[in-house]
């Protein structure tokens, strides 16, 4: 157990829905990290905060976008979901910014958009 | 340009015996940390091992190991005494540290498919 959470495990949803995916990071973590796997495209990463403020963005489309709340936890809105969508989004959590920490990553939320 | 290559799609490597996984990777940043993960069937990602750019000495983790080669921009991981729940996809990672908006984050390869057979 890494100490991440991440809910849901599992979402069918149908195309143009709405869906909110929720992470909870290690106790004492203050970098949130969301990441998009799937087949085609590998591992991407998608967008970071640190301590409520966003830090870094990556392959992030203009149809998603996240949050980091004060109690830390963290959420990823994907909004006018196509097929395309449909991956592994994970989630991770690390203490601070700088490189030498582990990241650690929750189980992953499957969303597969129908 | 990759940040990260593993040029190995699929190894099979046999219960018991040892087995080299290759990373290589793209950086121009003097201060950087390697990372393998496991990933099961299941999905979950699950840390192995980390190498830090200034680390003397290679990381060691139970029966992983990161055969660290820095000149050849190499970070293989080596998994010792191989046991059929070994059998996962691995990706090595890696985090640049003094790179302004991308600090932070990890660059993944693509994977390698390891099957290890009794």
């Amino acid at each position: 157990d890494s100490g991440v959470t991440q809910t849901p495990k599992h979402l069918i949803t149908a195309t143009g829905q709405r869906v909110t995916l929720r992470c909870s990071p290690r106790s004492g973590d203050l970098s949130v990290y969301w990441y998009q796997q799937s087949l085609d495209q590998g591992l991407q990463f998608l967008i970071q905060y640190y301590n409520g403020e966003e830090r870094a963005k990556g392959n992030i489309l203009e149809r998603f976008s996240a949050q980091q709340f004060p109690d830390l936890h963290s959420e990823l809105n994907l909004s006018s979901l196509e097929l395309g969508d449909s991956a592994l989004y994970f989630c991770a959590s690390s203490v601070g910014t700088w490189g030498e920490n582990t990241i650690y990553f929750g189980e992953g939320s499957w969303l597969t958009v129908v | 340009a990759q940040k990260i290559t593993q040029t190995q799609p699929g190894m099979f490597v046999q219960e018991k015996e040892a087995v080299t996984l290759d990373c290589t990777y793209d950086t121009s940043d003097p201060s950087y940390g390697l990372f393998w993960y496991k990933q099961p069937s299941s999905g979950e990602m699950i840390f192995l091992i980390y190498q830090g750019s200034y680390d003397q000495q290679n990381a060691t983790e139970g029966r992983y190991s990161l055969n660290f080669q820095k000149a050849r921009k190499s970070a293989n991981l080596v998994i010792s005494a191989s046991q059929l729940g070994d059998s996962a996809m691995y990706f090595c990672a890696m985090r640049e540290v003094d790179r302004g908006s991308t600090l932070g984050r990890l660059y993944f390869g693509r994977g390698t498919q390891l099957t290890v057979w009794p």
